[in-house]
């Protein structure tokens, strides 16, 4: 089975600085990688989805991108930090479309200040 | 679009007692449904995961059912203990591109449960 390695765990972030959160993948090859963000009292919400190396889709525009220079590495970035960027992140895994189970992360709390 | 309501945001209730979280989704067209568990600050656990041409799906003290055709899962806790304490999300994966072709979940917003004791 898959496991996802996902850091830090924790970010403390100033406005307008830049971000990275690394998500890796042991387990399988070539599987579908999601981002998810949770913002307080809300549900999870998809932000981006990627089937291979280099193939990025986004959900929702906003101050975020995403990369995914290897196969079993995607990576959260923003140039500049908003506030409104504060949330707990998650990276998912899909081992392929075929299957049905997926594998979270545990996560990145992130509060920019 | 889909969208995904469940039902309560939050529900506190004694041990031993057998409880019911609700979930509803606006698109029948639907690949699966899964119930997950998140503990304050972590990931996300899948408890159940129920394809689109099954009723019902049972672990141990959970058991889920699932209504494609009014749009309706339920979330069945018997003899509830504090360790289930949890917040309780239910999502859903489409069929079709979007679902089959990219795998992409739409989440609830969970409910919040507490079992004292």
């Amino acid at each position: 089975s898959q496991t996802i390695h996902q850091w830090p765990a924790t970010l403390v972030q100033p406005v307008g600085s830049p971000l990275s959160l690394e998500c890796t993948v042991e387990g399988t090859s070539n599987p579908n990688l999601y981002w998810y963000r949770q913002a307080a009292g809300r549900g999870l919400q998809l932000l981006f989805y990627s089937v291979g190396i280099g193939q990025i889709s986004s959900e929702v525009p906003q101050n975020l991108s995403a990369s995914r220079p290897q196969d079993r590495q995607f990576i959260l970035s923003s140039k500049k930090l908003l506030l409104s960027d504060s949330g707990f992140y998650l990276c998912a895994c899909l081992r392929d479309l075929t299957s049905d189970g997926y594998t979270f992360g545990s996560g990145t709390r992130l509060t920019v200040v | 679009k889909q969208e995904v309501t469940q039902i309560p945001a939050a529900l506190s209730v004694p041990e031993g007692e057998n409880l019911v979280l609700n979930c509803s989704f606006t698109d029948s067209a639907i690949y699966n449904l899964q119930w997950f568990r998140q503990d304050p600050g972590k990931g996300l656990t899948s408890l159940l995961l129920i394809q689109s041409s099954q009723r019902e799906q049972t672990s141990g003290r959970l058991n889920a059912s699932l209504d494609k055709s009014s749009g309706r899962s339920t979330l069945y806790i018997a003899a509830s203990q504090p360790g289930d304490s949890a917040t309780y999300l239910c999502a859903v994966r489409p069929s079709g591109a979007g679902g089959t072709s990219y795998g992409k979940l739409t989440f609830g917003q969970g409910t919040i449960l507490t079992v004292h004791p």
